[in-house]
């Protein structure tokens, strides 16, 4: 199985920066994904990462570390509208499927 | 429309009831997943197709949860005999397949039991 583990609440102010961290120890990892999610709504994509490094997509930036199971997003130039959950998810391929397992969530907590 | 399809948004069953679950993905999505959410948890994978074929239910919680897709495209998630265990919001997504990663999820169903 997958065992994924980021932190459930986190707050931060308006303007600054902040990182989500998530681990993971899985078989047959296929890259790792990150989500948005606003209370009461559905998961929205916001980056994916299948090797090494970093992946910068305007304020939201990600990054993977394979070899220590290791991501994390940041966020920067924070607003009041990032205030969501932010989800982490692992892709693993078994027997020809490609399916994406989710962490709980890291709930974000942004104020003025 | 463009996106994930799915219906009813809001259900409240009495236990013991069965309800039907209806997913409409995005034209020509080969992937389709079944995911249940709990208040304030991640989602938890519950069955994934790959047009017809159902290749992964290792995550249905028990013999009362039924998911198909006959035709490649929409699919039906039925839970007999509702329990209270079961009141979740239970999401579909779908994807086009393979190496293509980003999953497109709907609104969800949200399930109440009573």
């Amino acid at each position: 199985g997958q065992n994924i583990d980021q932190p459930t609440e986190m707050t931060a102010t308006e303007g600054a920066i902040v990182q989500i961290n998530c681990t993971y120890q899985t078989s047959g990892f296929n890259g790792l994904f990150w989500y948005q999610q606003h209370a009461g709504e559905a998961p929205t994509f916001l980056s994916y990462n299948v090797l090494d490094g970093l992946e910068e997509k305007g304020r939201f930036s990600s990054f993977l570390s394979r070899s220590k199971g290791y991501s994390y997003l940041l966020l920067k130039e924070l607003q009041m509208k990032d205030s969501a959950s932010y989800l982490c998810a692992v892709r693993v391929v078994s027997g020809g499927s490609y399916i994406p397992t989710f962490g709980r969530g890291t709930s974000l907590i942004v104020h003025p | 429309g463009a996106g994930v399809s799915q219906s009813p948004r809001y259900k409240v069953a009495k236990r013991g009831q069965d309800v039907a679950l209806r997913c409409d993905p995005i034209s020509g999505h080969v992937s389709l997943f079944w995911y249940q959410q709990a208040l304030g948890q991640g989602p938890e994978f519950l069955t994934y197709f790959q047009n017809e074929a159902q290749l992964d239910k290792s995550g249905l919680p028990s013999d009362r949860f039924f998911a198909e897709r006959p035709e490649g495209s929409v699919s039906t998630l039925k839970i007999q005999r509702t329990q209270q265990e079961d009141s979740a919001v239970y999401l579909c997504a779908s994807s086009l397949g393979g190496l293509a990663g980003e999953l497109f999820f709907g609104e969800g169903s949200r399930l109440t039991v009573l």
